[in-house]
């Protein structure tokens, strides 16, 4: 079953912009994660923040995560046509043998 | 060095016939996934194996049958493909018995059956 959803859908954002994207999930999580996919290629592991954290960065990259509203967003900053890929959110279970992903956010970056 | 490969990178095929794709890492982790990943890009687990044994099956059809051999390989065999089938399989690695799920993804295996 689909654990995550992401919002919005498709994002399109001139070079430079920040983009902000959106997760929602629907259980009890230990960690959840991002994950980038260029096209035509397998998915590359962003961040990973843990259910007691709030905040996490990486370069420029800023995820937040509310488990009280099982939500969690993606920003990043000062957008390079580079960063054209699809963004996923995916939770884990406790175990950690079962990460479930959402359908993905579609971002263009336009140069 | 490529972390987590699989084979074949493209593969097409008429409806009814078996196949075979490979996935091997050499990451030193314990635990490969197989995901398969539709036409409109949502990504649904299928199996994942933990030092060699099968941990999760995902109400996948008997017709696909995973086989581990040892830790570092993961081979996805598929009985009489349907149409339905055709889809990117991507083979995963973790490592979780250090509790770090963060997951490697293989370059996928685009099936496409006729």
């Amino acid at each position: 079953s689909q654990q995550g959803e992401e919002d919005p859908q498709a994002l399109s954002i001139q070079e430079g912009e920040n983009a902000t994207m959106n997760c929602s999930y629907k259980t009890s999580i230990n960690n959840l994660q991002w994950y980038r996919q260029n096209s035509g290629r397998g998915l590359v592991h962003l961040i990973l923040i843990r259910s007691n954290e709030r905040e996490k960065h990486s370069g420029r990259l800023r995820v937040t995560l509310d488990t009280s509203k099982k939500s969690s967003s993606l920003l990043i900053t000062a957008s390079r046509a580079a960063d054209t890929a699809s963004y996923f959110c995916a939770t884990s279970d406790t175990g950690g043998f079962k990460t479930i992903f959402g359908a993905g956010t579609r971002l263009f970056v336009k140069a | 060095d490529t972390a987590v490969s699989q084979t074949p990178k493209y593969l097409v095929t008429q409806m009814g016939n078996d196949k075979s794709i490979k996935c091997e890492q050499n990451l030193g982790h314990d635990t490969m996934y197989w995901y398969k990943q539709d036409s409109k890009k949502f990504l649904k687990i299928m199996f994942s194996y933990n030092n060699k044994e099968l941990i999760i099956n995902e109400t996948v059809p008997n017709r696909f049958s995973p086989k581990s051999p040892d830790k570092a390989h993961l081979n996805l065999h598929i009985n009489s493909l349907e149409l339905g089938d055709s889809a990117v399989y991507f083979c995963a690695s973790s490592h979780t018995d250090r509790g770090n799920e963060k997951l490697f993804f293989g370059s996928g295996t685009q099936l496409s059956v006729l």
